[in-house]
């Protein structure tokens, strides 16, 4: 079993681009959240997909966007991307949406936006 | 205020020694709470989670004690290894239908050989 597997593992934009962030989730797994982990900071909500529809989403700009695949593979977009925008982005995957179910994380994506 | 306030940043035990590392919460509707532990350049894992009608869970060396009245909650290393040097984020996600955790700003543990 790989896991969740995030792609690619770095990533250097310039200010102002888009980016696009990749997850396969567990094998098994139905549901993929994202996060963003600042550097020295807990990791923070993004949104979470489910049967391809955008379930719930924390408090990040429109400019953050994503997609669930048929096959519950996932992206993240970002557009106009922001210097404040570098950070590590974990996928996490879950089988359900459930509140107290065990969300299994990727090694994350570290984007650097210069 | 859907914040976790976790303390301290920073820790350092010597190994065989118990490592205690504690969370604090405002939000009542908070009902699930994991820890997770990272290691440099992974992503979280989760070690062990408690709901808030328990008092305390033990799985091998780590515990977590919850005191609902208190909105604070704490996780123990026993016998720290330095292999346990991590740092761990406490977390809390509400029974909303849906999973949204809120993480602390995590503890950088260094446990000493």
């Amino acid at each position: 079993d790989a896991g969740v597997t995030q792609s690619p593992t770095h990533l250097i934009k310039t200010r102002g681009q888009q980016v696009t962030l990749r997850c396969s989730p567990k094998s098994g797994h139905d549901t993929v959240s994202w996060y963003q982990q600042a550097l020295g900071q807990g990791p923070q909500f993004i949104f979470q997909y489910y049967e391809e529809e955008e379930r719930q989403r924390g408090n990040f700009p429109d400019r953050f966007s994503g997609h669930q695949f048929p096959n519950y593979s996932s992206e993240l977009n970002v557009n106009a991307l922001l210097l404040g925008d570098s950070a590590l982005y974990l996928c996490a995957s879950s089988l359900g949406t459930g509140y107290n179910t065990e969300a299994f994380f990727g090694q994350g994506t570290r984007l650097t936006v210069v | 205020q859907q914040q976790v306030k976790q303390s301290p940043q920073s820790l350092i035990v010597q190994k065989g020694g118990i490592s205690i590392i504690n969370c604090a919460y405002e939000n009542t509707a908070f009902d699930y709470f994991p820890w997770y532990q990272q290691f440099p350049g992974k992503g979280p894992a989760l070690l062990i989670a408690i709901r808030p009608d328990v008092s305390e869970k033990k799985e091998g060396r780590f515990t977590i004690s919850f005191n609902k009245s208190a909105k604070q909650f704490s996780l123990h290393i026993m016998d720290s290894q330095p292999g346990d040097s991590a740092t761990y984020f406490c977390a809390a996600s509400m029974n909303t239908g849906f999973q949204k955790l809120v993480f602390g700003t995590g503890t950088r543990l260094l446990v000493s050989p």
